[in-house]
Order: C-alpha cells, then sequence, then structure tokens
C-alpha cells in the first residue's frame, strides 16, 4: 500500500511533442505528490509538486494532473525540448513522513 | 541555495573493506536521508534521521548503518563492503516538503 507505481520506464518523444508519465498510489492517506527531475551526474530535484485539493497544476511547460478518485496523477511536458531529457521521478508522502518513490521514467527527446 | 555535499563524487572499494560515506547540509534542515539508486529500482531509502543521534531504518537497511552525531552531517557506513552494494548513493535533507539532495557518490565494490 506505500508503493507509487510509475510508467513508462522510459520514452523517446520528438522535440516539440508532449511526453506523459503517469502514476498510481493505493495509500488515500497520501497528500503530497511531487515530481523530481534528475539529470546525468547529478541528484534529483525538485521539479513540481500537488496537493490533493487540486485536480491541475501548471509551472511552465510543466502540468501535473491529478486525479483523485482513481489515485492517479500524471506529468505532461508541453512542447518539450532536448534539455528536457532527464529521468523522472513520481513521488507521494503524508505529513511529514518519508517520501515514496516510483521507480523512474527516463525521457529523451529528440531534436 | 540550499547546498548538499558529499565526501565523494566516485569511490573504488575493495570487498570486505569498511566504507564511510559522508553527507553535509547547509541550511541546518532537521531531516536527512541515504538513498541508493539502481537502473530499474529507483530510488530505494536505506537509512533516514529527523534528529540528532536519530536514526530509522528504511527499506534496505540492511549491511548498513548511520550516525548523525550533529544536525548538519550524517554519515552512512558500509560495515563490510559486498559487490552487491555497488550503486549509486544519494543523500537529501529536508525541513518540510521538499527533499534537497546532493550530487551522489558511486561506489564500485571490486
Amino acid at each position: 500500500q506505500q508503493q507509487v507505481k510509475q510508467s513508462p520506464q522510459s520514452l523517446i518523444v520528438q522535440k516539440g511533442g508532449i511526453p506523459i508519465i503517469n502514476c498510481a498510489y493505493e495509500n488515500t492517506a497520501f497528500d503530497y505528490f511531487p515530481w523530481y527531475q534528475q539529470f546525468p551526474g547529478k541528484g534529483p530535484a525538485l521539479l513540481i509538486a500537488i496537493r490533493p485539493d487540486v485536480s491541475e497544476k501548471k509551472e511552465g511547460r510543466f502540468t501535473i494532473s491529478f486525479n483523485k478518485s482513481a489515485k492517479q496523477f500524471s506529468l505532461h511536458i508541453m512542447d518539450s525540448q532536448p534539455g528536457d531529457s532527464a529521468t523522472y521521478f513520481c513521488a507521494a508522502s503524508k505529513g511529514d513522513d518519508k517520501i515514496i518513490f516510483g521507480k523512474g521514467t527516463r525521457l529523451h527527446i529528440l531534436p | 541555495d540550499v547546498k548538499v555535499t558529499q565526501s565523494s563524487r566516485y569511490l573504488v572499494k575493495r570487498t570486505g573493506e569498511k566504507v564511510f560515506l559522508e553527507c553535509v547540509q547547509d541550511m541546518d534542515h532537521e531531516n536527512m536521508f541515504w538513498y541508493r539508486q539502481d537502473p530499474g529500482l529507483g530510488l530505494r531509502l536505506i537509512y533516514f534521521s529527523y534528529d540528532v543521534k536519530m536514526k530509522e531504518k528504511g527499506d534496505i537497511p540492511e549491511g548498513y548503518s548511520v550516525s548523525r552525531e550533529k544536525k548538519e552531517r550524517f554519515s552512512l557506513i558500509l560495515e563490510s563492503a559486498s559487490t552487491n552494494q555497488t550503486s549509486m548513493y544519494l543523500c537529501a535533507s529536508s525541513s518540510l516538503d521538499e527533499q534537497y539532495f546532493g550530487p551522489g557518490t558511486r561506489l564500485t565494490v571490486t
């Protein structure tokens, strides 16, 4: 019940396309859903996060869509660029508890 | 800017050696974490600490121990390194929701 399931494991998209990464969770007590971005040779860094009281959050070209009833959330990258090529992790947590990470998606944007 | 630093970027050790991985954060964060990252397995939590001298086991603590004598420093110890501990090790700190990660230490055990 503590798992966060992430798909796909890898994704290749043409420049300008809209990659979509999906995550699902089971624990309805989770109340914070962040996405982390990791470039090669670097540690992950927070990209965008959402709480379950809203269904969508946008920051620049990045959007989280959240479906509370389905216990799913997804990351969309509009007008994707080669510089967006990275590994993306979804995650979930409740209160001050530890963060549970998905297994990651390696995204490659073709120029 | 929050900064989390790790003592080494790359480390090569022999089987059976005792290995110390050091992590220091400069933002006075209460919480610190050690993860290992392996292809296809994502980030797996080894140990975490919510305060000085406190430690909690994560999902994969076997073969590891930790030390937190000062608030800013969290050390991961491999008591007797084994080849299956070859991995990328990531340290993180947090005060509220967001975790700040260090650049990682790529450890190879031969």
